[in-house]
C-alpha cells in the first residue's frame, strides 16, 4: 500500500505480558517515528530512526520499552512486562527525513492492558 | 525545553463560519518549523499546514491559513468556510531547526462543526 501500515490495529493483553507492535513505513522514507497517545492527551514522542544513524531513544519512558528497525524499513516497538499505564494508542510515522517534510502517520495500534 | 500550548480544549463552529484555533510555543531558537495536524475520528493524523520560522509570510492551504507571530511565539490556525468534515482534533506541533528531530505536540483542540 501507499501509506504507513501498523499492525495489529487493536491489542488486548494481560498485565505482565510482552507485546510487539509493528510499523511498515512508506517505501523510500528514511525517517521513522514512534509516538504514544494516551486518552485525551497529545502525542508523546518515543523514539526516532534516521537511516543508519543511532536512534534517538530519549522519549522511551522506561527500560521496558525498546524498538528496532531492520533493514532501514520495518520497525517493531516492544513493551516488556506491560503495565496498565501502558494502555494507549501507539502511532508510527515516516518521512523523507527533512525537517520541513510532513510526517505520514499510520492508523495506530490501540493497546489495552487488563 | 520546547513546549507547545493549546489553551482551547474544545471549540464549536457553525458550518460555513470561520474559526481560529490558538497555539503558543516556547523556544529560544530562531529557526524552527511549525505544523498543524488534524486527527478525525478515524484516528489517522493528517498534515493541515506548515510554516518555517524564517519565512515571514503566513502559510495558506485553501481554506486553512495561519497567523504566525514570531515575536509573540504564536501560531494560530484559521479555518474559513467550515465544513462538517473539518470536525476533528487539531494538534499544533513544533520541530527544532537544530540537531533534534523530535516533533513536540500540544494537547490538541477538539473542533466540532455544527450543521
Amino acid at each position: 500500500g501507499a501509506g504507513v501500515s501498523q499492525s495489529p490495529s487493536n491489542k488486548v493483553t494481560e498485565k505482565g505480558k510482552d507485546v510487539e507492535l509493528r510499523c511498515d513505513p512508506i517505501s523510500g522514507h528514511t525517517a521513522l517515528y514512534w509516538y504514544r497517545q494516551s486518552l485525551g492527551q497529545g502525542l508523546e514522542f518515543l523514539i526516532y530512526f534516521q537511516g543508519n544513524s543511532a536512534p534517538d531513544k530519549s522519549g522511551l519512558p522506561s527500560d521496558r520499552f525498546s524498538a528496532e528497525r531492520t533493514g532501514g524499513s520495518v520497525s517493531t516497538l516492544t513493551i516488556q512486562r506491560t503495565q496498565q499505564e501502558d494502555s494507549a494508542v501507539y502511532l508510527c510515522a515516516s518521512t523523507l527525513g527533512r525537517k520541513d517534510q510532513p510526517q505520514h502517520f499510520g492508523d495506530g495500534t490501540r493497546l489495552s492492558i487488563l | 525545553a520546547q513546549t507547545v500550548t493549546q489553551s482551547q480544549p474544545e471549540m464549536s463552529v457553525q458550518e460555513a463560519e470561520t474559526v481560529t484555533l490558538s497555539c503558543t510555543y516556547d523556544t529560544s531558537e530562531s529557526n524552527y518549523y511549525l505544523f498543524w495536524y488534524k486527527q478525525p475520528p478515524s484516528r489517522q493524523m493528517i498534515l493541515v499546514i506548515r510554516q518555517e520560522a524564517y519565512k515571514q509570510q503566513n502559510a495558506t492551504e485553501n481554506r486553512f491559513s495561519v497567523n504566525f507571530q514570531k515575536a509573540a511565539k504564536s501560531f494560530s490556525l484559521k479555518i474559513s468556510d467550515s465544513q462538517l468534515g473539518d470536525t476533528a482534533m487539531y494538534f499544533c506541533a513544533f520541530m527544532s531547526g537544530g540537531a533534534t528531530n523530535k516533533l513536540i505536540f500540544g494537547t490538541g483542540t477538539l473542533l466540532a462543526v455544527q450543521p
